[in-house]
């Protein structure tokens, strides 16, 4: 199975909505990622955990909160977003860097819209 | 700072070939990826470099000259479904940075 999953497609929350965003994959890596990629924009990465600990986080606002469950999932909360945050959320997993990051999975992204 | 440069956009002809090129200077480097992405869907791996010189994999080929800061990916026989962006990545001590991309227009 090399595959990584998202739910939902797409999501529509108002500015005072609270949801959350899951991801799963089952190829036993042990690193995962989330990204924020706007309309014609590469990927922006969020935070990645390793070995089920946060190990980096872009600066990113504390509206979105990861959490890493266990080495299969990864979920990010979302509450209190601002319009210019909608976008395309991409999860993502690779083989634990223990050297170079190596080549990433990407699940199929969640399509967000703030209003 | 860190900075990858490839072509916004390109065009190419169904069942020609195109190169890519990207030229990158980063504090460090572990690796030179290339990823493939339709609109509106997730990036896809295509290839890995780390050492200088040609990976082929089918229709796909990339090359990467760690002294020049240099590579880039080529697609032969090109047909209308390759028509997507297509990514450089660069692992920097670990910290993956990304191009812009390039927009690859393929017409009949």
């Amino acid at each position: 199975d090399t595959e990584v999953t998202q739910t939902p497609k797409h999501l529509v929350m108002g500015m005072t909505n609270k949801k959350s965003l899951k991801c799963e994959q089952h190829m036993g890596h042990r690193a995962m990622y989330w990204y924020k990629q706007k309309a014609k924009k590469p990927p922006e990465l969020m935070f990645v955990y390793s070995y089920e600990k946060l190990s980096i986080n872009e600066s990113v606002p504390s509206r979105f909160s990861p959490e890493c469950p266990n080495s299969s999932l990864l979920n990010l909360h979302l509450h209190a977003l601002q319009p210019e945050d909608s976008a395309l959320y991409l999860c993502a997993s690779s083989q634990a860097p223990t050297g170079a990051v190596g080549e990433q999975y990407f699940g199929p992204g969640t399509r967000l819209t703030v209003t | 700072g860190q900075n990858i440069d490839q072509p916004t956009e390109m065009t190419a002809t169904e069942g020609a070939i195109v190169q890519i090129n990207c030229t990158y200077q980063t504090s460090g480097f572990n690796g030179l990826f290339w990823y493939q992405q339709h609109a509106g869907e997730a990036p896809t791996f295509l290839s890995y470099n780390v050492l200088d010189g040609l990976e082929e994999k089918g229709r796909f080929s990339s090359f990467l000259s760690r002294s020049k800061g240099y590579s880039y990916l080529l697609l032969k026989e090109l047909q209308m479904k390759d028509s997507a962006s297509y990514l450089c990545v660069v692992d920097s001590n670990y910290q993956l940075i990304w191009g812009a991309g390039t927009k690859l227009i393929i017409k009949p």
